[in-house]
């Protein structure tokens, strides 16, 4: 199974929105509605922040929000803040009943 | 509030077994898909595969030959032995819980113990 394609980064300023997209194929991404994407701050687990594309679970700010349209699913976060640098992945589930991640975006509040 | 810690050698020689624990603590590990991942320094995540509590089993292709994940109810625990490592290996391994009913969203992780491959 190939990873999921994620720009390696994106940058943007306080308050500003961010998109990070992530490209898998009909074989996961696109065939399936179990796009999850995870935090990850420097030296710590994981986080995760969206499960099934766009769900969000208790506790993650709705500043966090998820789209999918055809083999591409998006993470988009809206007034950005300081506290949301890291690194951030995707993962979707395969037709091998598998989870491929992808490759990893590393955001930078400027 | 379900904790998970890992636990096991921090430095394992070239072809030989690395074995990794995981317990689990503030829950119950029956139901859940019990998984395990890890992240070369520097690199992404990868999946290495899961284990539910029915007793089915599920691992990454690359890794297929070389993984076994167990669990043991009675201690509460989970483990992973992946075989005939090499230096590629080398990574930091953590323990998840699938969120209710997926086994593709992982909502509780351990934070992670880091496994060096070398003589």
């Amino acid at each position: 199974q190939s990873a999921l394609t994620q720009p390696p980064s994106v940058s943007g300023s306080p308050g500003q929105s961010v998109t990070i997209s992530c490209t898998g194929t009909s074989s996961d991404v696109g065939s399936y509605h179990r796009v999850s994407w995870y935090q990850q701050p420097p030296g710590t687990a994981p986080k995760l922040m969206i499960y099934e594309v766009s769900n969000r679970p208790s506790g993650v700010p709705d500043r966090f929000s998820g789209s999918k349209s055809d083999n591409t699913a998006s993470l988009t976060i809206s007034g950005l803040q300081a506290e949301d640098e890291g690194d951030y992945y995707c993962s979707s589930h395969t037709s091998s009943s598998t989870v491929v991640f992808g490759g990893g975006t590393k955001l930078t509040v400027l | 509030q379900v904790q998970l810690q890992e636990s096991g050698p921090g430095l394992v020689k070239p072809s030989e077994t690395l074995s990794l624990t995981c317990t689990v603590s503030g829950g119950s590990i029956r139901s859940y898909y019990w998984t395990w991942m890890r992240q070369s320094p520097g690199k992404g995540l990868d999946w290495i595969g899961y284990f539910y509590y029915t007793g089915n089993t599920n691992y990454n292709p690359s890794l297929k030959r070389r993984v076994t994940i167990s669990v043991d109810t009675f201690k509460n625990q989970f483990s992973l032995e992946l075989r005939s490592v090499t230096a590629a290996d080398t990574a930091v391994y953590y323990c998840a819980r699938g969120s209710p009913g997926r086994s593709d969203a992982f909502d509780i992780w351990g934070q992670g113990t880091m496994v060096t491959v070398s003589s």
